[in-house]
């Protein structure tokens, strides 16, 4: 059984960091590409982020490109999100997806983790 | 960027109903257009992937149709478990991600 369990999640001031992780079994994590997606409450999903299965290439949405950064460590079936500078606009629950590359959906999905930054 | 709506925002329907949900894209992104189905506190389910495939496990009366920029999910005969929100997502330019803005079906 597939399976992500993310965890990190917090509440952070403004300007904070935070680091989330996403723990991946049930499937070859190493085959798959990752992606992170985030929910603001009461509001629709937004893509976050991808990084491919080999980690060497990454993509971002314009919301957060310079302030995050997505990883992975293959060995350890776990994929990563750093997030920096954060601000009010960044609160939300970040799932993370495993995505099939070239179909381009995300088929498994985690069940989430909040981040709230508030002063 | 590829805008996406969805019509209706949301709509009330009985047990039994067959429900007709429309996802419309600003660009041709032929037949890269995925559905969604979320319930309150949960993660998002992929139902339907490439326009019209079945993800495995989901329910037959699931369906998905069109291409282009005009895209459809239908729910033949509503059932209880079916009251959700349901988002269609796409995929542009060299690696970006879109999703429409959800249409919630609740109980008449």
């Amino acid at each position: 059984e597939v399976q992500l369990l993310e965890s990190g999640g917090g509440l952070v001031q403004p300007g904070g960091s935070l680091r989330l992780s996403c723990a991946a079994s049930g499937f070859t994590f190493r085959s798959y590409a990752m992606s992170w997606v985030r929910q603001a409450p009461g509001k629709g999903l937004e893509w976050v982020s991808t990084i491919d299965d080999s980690g060497d290439n990454t993509y971002y949405a314009d919301s957060v490109k310079g302030r995050f950064t997505i990883s992975r460590d293959n060995s350890k079936n776990t994929l990563y999100l750093q997030m920096n500078s954060l601000r009010a606009e960044d609160t939300a629950v970040y799932y993370c997806a495993s995505l099939v590359w070239l179909l381009w959906y995300f088929d498994f999905w985690g069940q989430g983790t909040l981040v709230t930054v508030s002063s | 960027d590829i805008q996406m709506t969805q019509s209706p925002s949301s709509l009330s329907a009985s047990v039994g109903d067959r429900v007709t949900i429309t996802c419309r894209t600003s660009q041709n992104v032929n037949s890269n257009l995925n559905w969604y189905q979320q319930k309150p506190g949960k993660a998002p389910k992929l139902l339907i992937y490439a326009a019209s495939s079945l993800q495995s496990g989901v329910p037959s009366r699931f369906s998905g149709s069109g291409s282009g920029t005009d895209f459809t999910l239908t729910i033949s005969s509503l059932q209880p478990e079916d009251f959700a929100t349901y988002s269609c997502q796409q995929t542009y330019g060299t690696l970006f991600f879109t999703f429409g803005p959800g249409t919630k079906v609740d109980i008449k």
